[in-house]
This record gives structure tokens, C-alpha cells and sequence, in this order.
């Protein structure tokens, strides 16, 4: 079947540190790779997404490169702010015509410290 | 503005009693979808629906049941069979069943005493 692994948090930061949050997936077939953000109180938002192999997503100065030889989706910040403290979501999706599900890691809480 | 609204934000409850979560959305997606999440776990499927009328269980349907009448409209009620209901209940949308990216809810969360 169909997994998401994340990196266990919580992981605390201080402002303008380099972040990491590690994901690594297992899925039959060829999935489409994204990372969704969840602030306090609110919903998932879409933060970026890779669709192929060697695909980098990016967005707010996130990024993350879809590695099919490591099945990995590594998030990565080069320098965090206050703002950026919420739960952090890798999620993997397989196109298996009637049966289009996302599959969710369990989420990583990231507190930036000022 | 485009968006998914969920109604109420903060529900409460007596245990054995059933309880329905609104979902509405105007983005006219054809796809929605129902998801629970608890502390310290992933999001997980509840229900799912492609089109109007119609709709498919998802990875832990037991206790829970939807409808999909209009194609804004996607509730869910949570009934006494649900052995562990208190629960952030989200529920999202997407273009097709095959679109690339969900549109979440801000979510209800539900407190059964």
C-alpha cells in the first residue's frame, strides 16, 4: 500500500535557521508528491507540490525536489521567520483511476523562536 | 470569493446523540471529500464523493455517514455507532477526483461529553 514517514517533531527553531523536515514515501506506481501547511485553528493549505521525478516545488522560499531513487520529499528553508510556526503536512497521491486518494504523513509542528 | 465553508467551528454534544457538520463550497468542484484528524496523527479519509449523488467510503467510514445532493453541499453526520467522535472534522474539495490539489475547510471541531 500506499505510505507517508515524516520527520517526528515537534522541532524548534530559532528565527533565520535552516529548516529541514525529512519525508520519505512508499507507493505503487508513480505518485504525485505535496506538502500542505496547517496554521493554528485553521485548515490545509497547499504549500507546493511535485508531480515527476526531479520535479522541484516551491513557494514562500519552501522548497522541495521529488527524489524517485531515495523516495524522498525533503522540505527545506534556508532561513525561517516567526511566521513560518505551524504544522507541516507530506502527503502523497497515486492516480489509480477511481480511487484518487491523498495519503497524509502524521504532520510536523515547527515553532520559530525570535 | 471562492472558498469551502464549514459550519460551526466549535460543536458540542451529548454522547449517543447524532450530529451533522456542514460542507459547502463555490468553487464548483465536482469532487469532496470528509477527513478526521486526531492529535499527533495524519489527516484520514472518511468519505469522498466525484459527482452529485454519489459517494465512496473512505479508509474509516464506520459511524459516519454523508449525502451529496447538490453539488455545493457535502455533509456529514457523525452517529452514536462512532465510538470515538470527539474529533477536527475537514472537509475539502478538488476540480476532479484526479485534480492535483485539495482546497480545505477551516475545520469543525467536535466535542462529544
Amino acid at each position: 500500500g500506499n505510505s507517508v514517514t515524516q520527520m517526528e517533531g515537534p522541532v524548534t527553531l530559532s528565527e533565520e535557521a535552516f529548516l529541514t523536515i525529512n519525508c520519505t514515501y512508499t507507493a505503487t506506481g508513480y505518485p504525485s508528491l505535496f506538502w500542505y501547511v496547517q496554521y493554528p485553528g485553521e485548515g490545509l493549505q497547499l504549500l507546493l507540490k511535485a508531480t515527476k521525478a526531479d520535479d522541484k516545488g516551491s513557494n514562500k522560499g519552501f522548497e522541495a525536489t521529488y527524489r524517485k531513487e531515495t523516495t524522498s520529499f525533503h522540505l527545506e528553508k534556508g532561513s525561517v521567520q516567526v511566521s513560518d510556526s505551524a504544522v507541516y503536512f507530506c502527503a502523497l497521491k497515486v492516480s489509480n483511476f477511481g480511487n484518487e486518494k491523498l495519503t497524509f504523513g502524521t504532520g510536523t509542528r515547527l515553532t520559530i523562536i525570535p | 470569493d471562492g472558498g469551502i465553508t464549514q459550519s460551526p467551528k466549535y460543536l458540542f454534544r451529548k454522547e449517543g446523540q447524532n450530529v451533522t457538520l456542514s460542507c459547502e463550497q463555490n468553487l464548483n468542484h465536482d469532487a469532496m471529500y470528509w477527513y478526521r484528524q486526531d492529535p499527533g496523527q495524519g489527516l484520514r479519509l472518511i468519505y469522498y464523493s466525484q459527482i452529485v449523488n454519489d459517494f465512496q467510503k473512505g479508509d474509516i467510514a464506520e459511524g459516519y455517514s454523508v449525502s451529496r445532493e447538490k453539488k455545493e453541499s457535502f455533509p456529514l453526520t457523525v452517529t452514536s455507532a462512532q465510538k470515538n467522535p470527539t474529533a477536527f472534522y475537514l472537509c475539502a474539495s478538488s476540480v476532479g477526483l484526479a485534480g492535483n490539489e485539495q482546497f480545505f475547510g477551516p475545520g469543525t471541531r467536535l466535542t462529544v461529553l
